[in-house]
């Protein structure tokens, strides 16, 4: 079975600061990795994905995440915060190979920008 | 592409009701999935369809619910004798088969159970 852990359900910068957001995971095939992004009382937009090519991974918003297949970890990063960029963050993985792809999220972590 | 869409965005509703909602995918999109989201959780999986055939449920999917995918393009959720403990966003993801590792969402549809 897969699992996601995200450290820290809510993460504080100040604008202009680097943005950190934890995510572990776990399964027992090689997996797909996502990060997505949810504004309040909206769905939820793909941020960025790791689907087994490059591990240093690049999304929209300046967002970047690494896959460090040894520490089983999968951490978003932006160098420069900006206020827009408050919401909350979701971890997700999922197994490919011919699976159906459904995917298993962490539990989120809320994102504050400070002024 | 226009983007998942799904109706209503908001439904209130008494114990003991029946919902209904709604997801239209993006066109030409063959899969379709269907999460629940909870305050201060992550989405979780309920269902998934390809094409007009479900093919897994989870096990949080009682017997009170119900999708359909009855064309292959629009699906419903049926939730039957609503319980409090139903309120929640409920999610609607579609992806391409070609590209089976990406999925878009929808805005959601929250119910509130009273």
């Amino acid at each position: 079975a897969q699992s996601v852990t995200q450290l820290g359900s809510h993460v504080s910068v100040s604008e202009g600061a680097l943005v950190l957001l934890r995510c572990n995971y776990s399964s027992s095939v090689p997996p797909y990795l996502f990060w997505y992004v949810q504004y309040p009382n909206q769905g939820l937009q793909l941020l960025l994905k790791y689907t087994s090519a490059a591990t240093l991974v690049k999304g929209i918003n300046g967002f970047e995440a690494e896959f460090k297949k040894s520490e089983t970890s999968f951490h978003l990063t932006k160098p420069s915060a900006h206020m827009s960029d408050a919401a909350e963050y979701f971890c997700a993985v999922s197994e490919g190979g011919g699976s159906n792809y459904k995917l298993t999220f962490g539990k989120g972590t809320l994102l504050t920008v400070n002024p | 592409d226009t983007g998942v869409s799904q109706n209503p965005r908001h439904k209130i509703t008494k114990r003991g009701q029946n919902v209904t909602f709604r997801c239209d995918p993006i066109s030409e999109h063959n899969r379709l999935y269907w999460y629940r989201q909870t305050l201060g959780q992550g989405p979780e999986f309920l269902t998934y369809f390809q094409n007009e055939a479900q093919l897994e449920k989870s096990r949080l999917l009682s017997d009170r619910f119900s999708a359909e995918r009855p064309k292959g393009s629009f699906s419903t959720l049926e939730i039957q004798r609503t319980e409090q403990g139903d309120s929640a966003m409920y999610l609607c993801a579609s992806s391409r088969q070609k590209y089976t590792d990406t999925q878009y969402f929808g805005p959601g549809t929250r119910l509130t159970v009273l």
